[in-house]
């Protein structure tokens, strides 16, 4: 069973506008939510987290909102760049990390 | 150091071959995970560590894998007797925090393990 799900396993956006990443969780215990980026071959890098007492996180271009109720989160860059391209995976924390299958984004110049 | 590293960062196994991975965490850190992450796939949790102790294994996918970090620094995830199905990147991540929220993990390069 999956508890956490990136329904869109890819995503195209040009560059200058806004990419807009989602994540659905099923599991009402999770109190903590990251979202990596991965390039090939290397490892998951942190991006931003939100805690599940608040409903936004903002750091720079990346902005983090959570939808409880919805059991929803989102991931917003803007503006989107070239070097943004990337898989990137939401993951929800009850200590140990749940991943999501990734969505591996394009940004298109 | 700088960041969590993973050795050796390929190994290619015969069937049958004892393989063991390492990870050198972030120092200081007092939580170290492993995870394994299958192609095309996200990284699904194999085991905990707090300090020394393993506080979690419920992740691990046979008793053939093992996992230890005796003095609570450098990890190793042993594998026994391979199997192709155990091919995959191995990620292991530590964080600063024993458990609780906002404990962000921080993670290595991996291992890619390519049984034959």
């Amino acid at each position: 069973d999956q508890q956490v799900k990136q329904n869109s396993p890819s995503l195209s956006v040009q560059e200058g506008r806004i990419s807009i990443l989602n994540c659905d969780y099923t599991n009402s215990m999770f109190d903590y939510f990251l979202w990596y980026k991965k390039y090939p071959a290397e490892g998951p890098t942190f991006l931003i987290s939100i805690s599940s007492i608040k409903d936004k996180n903002e750091d720079g271009r990346f902005t983090v909102f959570l939808n409880k109720s919805a059991k929803h989160l989102s991931l917003h860059i803007v503006p989107s760049q070239p070097g943004d391209s990337a898989v990137y995976f939401c993951a929800a924390s009850a200590q140990k990390l749940v991943f999501g299958q990734g969505t591996r984004l394009t940004i298109n110049p | 150091g700088a960041g969590v590293s993973q050795s050796p960062r390929y190994k290619v196994a015969k069937r049958g071959q004892d393989v063991a991975l390492r990870c050198d965490p972030i120092s200081g850190h007092v939580s170290l995970f492993w995870y394994q992450q299958a192609l095309g796939q996200g990284p699904e949790f194999l085991t905990y560590f707090q300090n020394e102790a393993q506080l979690d294994k419920s992740g691990l996918p046979s008793d053939r894998f093992f996992a230890e970090r005796p003095e609570g620094s450098v990890s190793t995830l042993k594998i026994q007797r391979t199997q192709q199905e155990d091919s995959a990147v191995y990620l292991c991540a530590s964080s600063s925090l024993a458990g609780g929220v906002g404990d962000t993990q921080y993670f290595g390069p991996g291992t890619r393990l390519t049984v034959l």
